[in-house]
């Protein structure tokens, strides 16, 4: 089975600052599919970003980005120009089958 | 479009008690699906359909059951509930294809006493 470890339960930022969420995962799969979901305290599930495994360029989606390092089954997502909005739970998934264990953003004012 | 539904939003049981969860997508998705999500443990899949008629288990599969008689509903039931149940339970659906957007409900909040 795959698993999913992201290392750090709670993160804090300042505002308009850039913050990096790190998530690495085993498989012994070539092709799949990570992904970055955000659940604000509304416990609302909410895209964040996907990154396909056999692209090596990494995914962008406006303030987020990912570094996605293959060989090192690491897939960090990074945050810039943080908002207040930004704050929330951050959970890394694999093929959206196997989820990490969520990292909470605190964005300080 | 109302997306994913979820009844009812809080539930409160009693060890050995039954019932359902209710999910319903009006996105005509085929692939649905039930997570559990528990403090520290991120979201764990329960069950998870690919069309009517088909299911099959996830990771944490045992207590519960489900059944996909139409493409639009996807009901959890518990059979005879217990404490280590007690949770926050998602919906979600997406299209065939694993790279695809999961759209998820809102949850609901079970405590099994």
């Amino acid at each position: 089975a795959q698993t999913v470890t992201q290392s750090q339960p709670e993160m804090s930022v300042q505002e308009a600052e850039t913050v990096t969420l790190s998530c690495t995962y085993d498989t012994s799969e070539s092709d799949y599919y990570l992904f970055w979901y955000k659940q604000p305290p509304s416990r609302q599930m909410i895209l964040v970003i996907r990154q396909e495994a056999y692209k090596q360029q990494n995914a962008t989606e406006n303030r987020f980005s990912v570094n996605f390092q293959k060989a090192a089954k690491s897939f960090s997502l990074k945050i810039s120009d943080s908002q207040l909005g930004d704050a929330a739970m951050y959970f890394c998934a694999f093929n959206q089958f196997y989820f990490g264990t969520g990292t909470s953003l605190t964005v300080i004012p | 479009n109302a997306g994913v539904t979820q009844t009812p939003k809080f539930q409160v049981l009693k060890t050995g008690q039954s019932m359902t969860l209710q999910c319903a997508q009006d996105m005509n998705h085929e692939y649905m699906s039930w997570y559990r999500q528990d403090p520290g443990m991120g979201l764990r899949l329960i069950h998870y359909s690919v069309g009517a008629g088909i299911t099959d288990q996830g990771e944490v599969p045992n207590g519960y059951n489900v059944s996909r008689s139409t493409t639009e509903d996807f009901p959890l039931r518990l059979l005879s509930a217990a404490p280590s149940q007690t949770s926050v339970y998602f919906c979600a659906s997406r299209s065939l294809g694993v790279r695809n957007e999961q759209f998820f409900g809102p949850g609901t909040r079970l405590t099994v006493l």
